[in-house]
């Protein structure tokens, strides 16, 4: 079935370091992927999507590009702030009624 | 304000007892979703209305487990006899509108955070 597989955390940076969070999926068809952003205490937020092969979602100084070829849709930022801190979930729809999230990589940004 | 409004922010509960949670849309939309989200898990789907009508659940959702969606706006989701098992964040969500049909991610609420004790 439909998976994504996260890189485990936490991932702990200094301010200003760059971020890399690792995401791979398996899915028939042509997914479209996400990724979304939970601070503590709040629900999910979509920070950005990727909708077919070589898109790059950004939003908010991160970025992340649709590989199909390695079924891949790695997030990265060249500068954390503090204010980053939180859970980072990578996400797939292939149709349907919903959507398939993993498990989540929780980011600490040190000042 | 994240469009989708959740409530009890918060409920604990004994085991055996009964709890049900609110989700209200802040606009209309034809489609809502329930997931559920234990410690250190991404969210996992449990059911999904299109208005009023419940078209799909998952098999996480046991004949304890009841929800619904009168007049299609806000949405119940009751647990009966509550179990130790049941405690983890219950998430709403809503479709964020795009021009069309294609998914463009959702607007989740704070979620209701259910501790069984």
């Amino acid at each position: 079935g439909d998976s994504v597989t996260q890189m485990e955390g936490p991932v702990t940076l200094s301010e200003e370091a760059f971020l890399t969070i690792n995401c791979t999926y398996t899915a028939t068809g042509y997914p479209s992927l996400f990724w979304y952003v939970q601070y503590p205490g709040e629900g999910l937020q979509l920070l950005l999507k990727a909708t077919k092969a070589d898109d790059k979602g950004s939003n908010k100084g991160f970025e992340a590009t649709y590989r199909k070829e390695t079924t891949s849709f790695h997030l990265e930022k060249g500068s954390v702030q503090v204010s980053d801190s939180a859970v980072y979930f990578c996400a797939l729809y292939t149709g349907g009624f919903k959507t398939i999230f993993g498990a989540g990589t929780r980011l600490f940004v040190k000042a | 304000d994240t469009g989708v409004s959740q409530d009890p922010r918060h409920k604990i509960t004994k085991r055996g007892q009964n709890v049900t949670f609110r989700c209200d849309p802040i606009s209309e939309h034809n489609r809502l979703y329930w997931y559920r989200q234990t410690l250190g898990q991404g969210p996992e789907f449990l059911t999904y209305f299109q208005n009023e009508a419940q078209l799909e659940k998952s098999r996480l959702l046991s004949d304890r487990f009841s929800a619904e969606r009168p007049k299609g706006s806000f949405s119940t989701l009751e647990i009966q006899r509550t179990e130790q098992g049941d405690s983890a964040m219950y998430l709403c969500a809503a479709p964020i509108p795009g021009p069309t049909t294609a998914n463009y991610g959702y607007t989740f609420g704070s979620g209701t955070r259910l501790t069984v004790v």
